[in-house]
């Protein structure tokens, strides 16, 4: 099992509220990456932070928002959650930017 | 952007047997391909990655191969194992400054006794 870990591990939400998923990185990385997977589907890259800053986003639209923390610790914000963005939320952490990804277990997301 | 083509979908093997996975990818700036597996409900684990300066790399009963010229790269498992059964994903780096990982759609892999 990899360092990284997040919460919360399941969450149910309804169409049109917010939601906030948190992610710790693996002691020593400084560079968390989110990723939504839908249901039989592979990962789909969101955005980036690498030392507190963005460094990189997917085709995801704005209300998909992060921060990332001075402990490097970070979180996804999710408004006005549609049906379609049920799905797995991942979140790895790398040493570096270029740096093998290790990936947390992974937030359930379910919008009814 | 970068794209990323898996084949095959779902692949069954017998015991013992060896399975390979193929995948493809479309930006000929990407440099590092790794390789994840994952089990029904878990976090993909990583199982091997190759970086663009090498041909091929090994650790096992897994290897991977590494055409740059074609843009393609494989998953070779060996004398495969009832525990191999699960879905395994190849990404290909995009980006030079921000390394995003673009995934192939996934193999389901099937180990028969």
């Amino acid at each position: 099992e990899t360092g990284v870990t997040q919460s919360p591990t399941h969450l149910i939400k309804t169409r049109g509220q917010q939601v906030t998923l948190r992610c710790s990185s693996q002691s020593g990385h400084n560079t968390v990456s989110w990723y939504q997977q839908a249901l039989g589907q592979g990962p789909q890259f969101i955005f980036q932070y690498y030392r507190e800053e963005e460094n990189g986003r997917g085709n995801f639209p704005p209300r998909f928002s992060g921060l990332q923390f001075p402990n490097y610790s970070s979180e996804l914000n999710v408004n006005a959650l549609e049906l379609d963005d049920s799905a797995l939320y991942l979140c790895a952490s790398s040493l570096a930017i270029k740096e093998t990804q290790y990936f947390g277990p992974g937030t359930r997301l379910l919008v009814l | 952007g970068e794209n990323v083509e898996q084949h095959p979908s779902t692949l069954s093997v017998q015991e013992g047997d060896s399975a390979v996975i193929k995948c493809t990818y479309s930006d000929s700036a990407s440099n590092y391909f790794p390789w994840y597996k994952q089990e029904l409900g878990k976090r993909p684990q990583l199982i091997i990655d190759i970086r663009s300066n090498v041909g091929e790399k090994k650790d096992q009963r897994i290897a991977v191969t590494l055409n740059k010229t074609a843009k393609h790269f494989s998953l070779h498992i060996t004398e495969t194992q009832p525990e191999d059964s699960a879905v395994y994903f190849c990404a290909a780096s995009s980006g030079d400054s921000n390394y995003q990982l673009i995934w192939g759609a996934g193999t389901k892999l099937i180990i028969k006794p």
